[in-house]
């Protein structure tokens, strides 16, 4: 069926080392793909998207990688912050405007 | 510029009241969506509304919730009557584009619903 999910519920980095968050959908018609930062007692947040012509996107600090192949979608953070800390959820869509999120990975920075 | 505005963004109700929820989006943004987020878990479209037509409610529970865009700007989701189930944060969010092509929603702060 239709839904995007990450492997890890919650992933603990240490301040200053580049964090990884994985995604795996499962919709091979997806083609627009997007990571939300969420903190506490917010909404989500545009991070940075991708487009599935497309296998590498960077932006300030983050990069996401697209891997068509497996349905992987990943999400680099580079130097990671204590503003870093946030739920992260990575979304598909396809073609219509539907974005379908998956469940999240928590990320705790470590002092 | 203001974001997504959302009111109020805490409500405690009983099971069995009707509670409504109120959204303004982002100014000139013609498309405007409701999500339901349980705890622990991503948003879940309900409902999505391009200027004032509810271009896709498949997901919205229409025997207790309904939603309304009237005059295509700000929108309200009721839920009549609301049941244990209900408790979620509901999020509204807009975006600049119209069906056919996906453009970055802006999310509001969400309501926490709590019914007891």
């Amino acid at each position: 069926g239709e839904s995007v999910g990450l492997h890890l519920p919650t992933l603990s980095v240490q301040e200053g080392d580049n964090s990884i968050i994985n995604c795996a959908y499962s919709n091979s018609a997806s083609d627009y793909f997007i990571w939300y930062k969420q903190e506490s007692g917010k909404g989500p947040q545009f991070i940075i998207d991708i487009r599935s012509n497309m296998d590498k996107r960077q932006g300030q600090r983050v990069t996401v990688l697209l891997n068509k192949t497996v349905k992987h979608l990943s999400l680099q953070i580079a130097a990671t912050q204590p503003g870093d800390s946030a739920v992260y959820f990575c979304a598909e869509s396809t073609r219509d405007d539907k974005i379908i999120f998956g469940k999240g990975t928590r990320l705790h920075i470590l002092p | 510029e203001a974001g997504v505005v959302q009111s109020p963004r805490y409500k405690i109700i009983e099971k069995k009241q009707p509670v409504a929820f109120w959204c303004n989006p982002i100014s000139g943004h013609n498309t405007l969506y409701w999500y339901r987020q349980n705890l622990g878990q991503g948003p879940e479209l309900l409902i999505r509304y391009e200027n004032e037509e509810a271009v896709d409610d498949s997901q919205l529970p229409k025997d207790r919730f309904s939603a309304e865009r009237l005059k295509g700007v700000d929108s309200t989701l009721k839920i009549q009557p609301a049941e244990l189930g209900d408790s979620a944060v509901y999020l509204c969010a807009s975006s600049s584009g119209l069906s056919g092509r996906v453009y970055e929603q802006f999310f509001g702060p969400g309501t926490r619903l709590t019914v007891l």
